[in-house]
């Protein structure tokens, strides 16, 4: 969607590194959510993050960790990558209004090898 | 648990003909919502089902709930090579929850 904005597009990693994806939401849009989707699956939430707070928590480990600024751009941080890691990973905004749609990003596509 | 089911997985069909993707939950959502993802795109928004029964139509894409908000279905008639892509429904247990993808039918239109 045009205004979400997603950095980098690609990004490629060795097993045990850190990285930190960042997505900048389209205007108006203070929700901030966070979904991997591997290879011919449907998207797996993350987490959610609303007044730079992790308001929601999907089933991935503590390796997943956000971050919210004051102007709602998002970032995530994946620490000692695994392989199992690749995928692409889609930031999805919305305002906060409950059962909003999400407006996607383009993702970025992190391979871990 | 909270887990949304799609099938089929796969659909190819000849261009004209019709194509329906089904979605299931073992427990009552909140709502529904669908999205189109286009190869090596994002999910789109398409729509989304509040109301128990709803139907929803989007010129030849129809949309519906179930009567107990456990199943939807999103149905093409005619389908055209413009519709290639994946079809996710997505659910809502609870008010303000996270929105749980089901996994998704690809659909491939041979003109």
């Amino acid at each position: 969607d045009a205004g979400v904005t997603q950095s980098p597009t690609h990004l490629i990693k060795t097993r045990g590194q850190q990285v930190t994806l960042r997505c900048s939401p389209k205007s108006g849009h203070d929700t901030v959510s966070w979904y991997q989707q591997a290879l011919g699956q449907g998207p797996q939430f993350i987490f959610q993050y609303y007044e730079e707070e992790e308001r929601q928590r999907g089933n991935f480990p503590d390796r997943f960790s956000g971050h919210q600024f004051p102007n709602y751009s998002s970032e995530l941080n994946v620490n000692a990558l695994l392989l199992g890691d690749s995928a692409l990973y889609l930031c999805a905004c919305s305002p906060r209004a409950a059962n909003s749609p999400l407006h996607f990003g383009n993702g970025t596509r992190l391979t871990v090898t | 648990g909270q887990q949304v089911m799609q099938i089929p997985q796969y659909q190819h069909v000849q261009e004209g003909e019709d194509f329906t993707t089904y979605c299931n939950s073992s427990t009552t959502l909140s709502n529904i919502q669908w999205y189109k993802q286009r190869p090596g795109g994002h999910p789109v928004f398409l729509i989304q089902l509040v109301k128990s029964g709803e139907v929803k139509k989007q010129k030849r894409l129809t949309f519906q709930f179930g009567e107990a908000k456990k199943n939807s279905s999103l149905h093409i008639t005619a389908t055209q090579t413009t519709d290639v892509g994946t079809y996710f429904c997505a659910g809502i247990y609870n008010q303000g929850g996270k929105l749980i993808f089901g996994q998704g039918t690809e659909l491939s239109v041979k003109p």
